[in-house]
């Protein structure tokens, strides 16, 4: 078993819809849990982080960590084209390894 | 803001060549990765390094050799360039002890 896996999609939705993208993860030791997106063409780019269990909002992202399931989820209310882009995961343990370990993202295309 | 620059956006070079990939970082990060990004496999880490003249061997070290004479600079070698060497390559940075990697845009290596 992989330490984070990540659907690949590709994932297409309607303007407007609500997107549901998750990881799971094999290492109970990890802490910070991430999300990164990355454009076409770019490098990618830290969107949220959580520090161990719960919830966190910013606009429309919500980013959840259930620890008991290993299971991180974000969610886009009232998706847009402009958040078209690859998201990838990201996770790393407190203390120990500098390394993230990353899935291997979910490229989103919200359609006009 | 943290400023990761990489020497070029696109080098197109011939198998068999040596292959010089340059990373500069301007937040004083005592980290500094490079990983290579391909479709369906995600980002993998070739090497890591947490000091100067320190690295260490990330997921995949075969065909490549870095470089870190100075803080700021992370150089990727690629001794002897392969065909199966093309790819994105991408540099990031970090703080010790700091969850976020901050990345650069990526230069397109292809290797013809």
């Amino acid at each position: 078993q992989k330490e984070v896996e990540q659907d690949p999609g590709p994932l297409s939705v309607p303007e407007g819809a609500i997107v549901s993208l998750n990881c799971t993860y094999s290492n109970s030791a990890f802490q910070y849990f991430m999300w990164y997106r990355q454009y076409s063409r770019k490098g990618p780019e830290l969107l949220m982080y959580t520090y161990s269990s719960g919830n966190k909002e910013d606009g429309r992202f919500t980013a959840q960590v259930d620890k008991s399931s290993k299971y991180i989820s974000l969610f886009i209310r009232d998706s847009q084209p402009s958040d078209s882009a690859t998201y990838l995961c990201a996770m790393r343990t407190q203390g120990g390894s500098e390394k993230l370990v990353f899935g291997k993202g979910t490229k989103l295309t919200v359609n006009p | 803001d943290v400023k990761v620059t990489q020497s070029s956006r696109y080098l197109v070079k011939r198998t068999g060549e040596k292959v010089f990939l340059e990373c500069v970082q301007d937040m004083d990060h005592e980290n500094m990765f490079w990983y290579r990004q391909d479709p369906g496999l995600g980002l993998r880490l070739i090497y890591f390094s947490y000091d100067v003249k320190m690295k260490e061997k990330g997921d995949i070290p075969e065909g490549y050799s870095v470089s870190r004479e100075k803080k700021e600079r992370f150089s990727l070698i690629l001794e002897s360039a392969s065909t199966n060497q093309t790819s994105m390559y991408l540099c990031a940075s970090s703080p010790t002890g700091g969850f976020q990697q901050y990345f650069g845009p990526g230069t397109r290596l292809t290797v013809t």
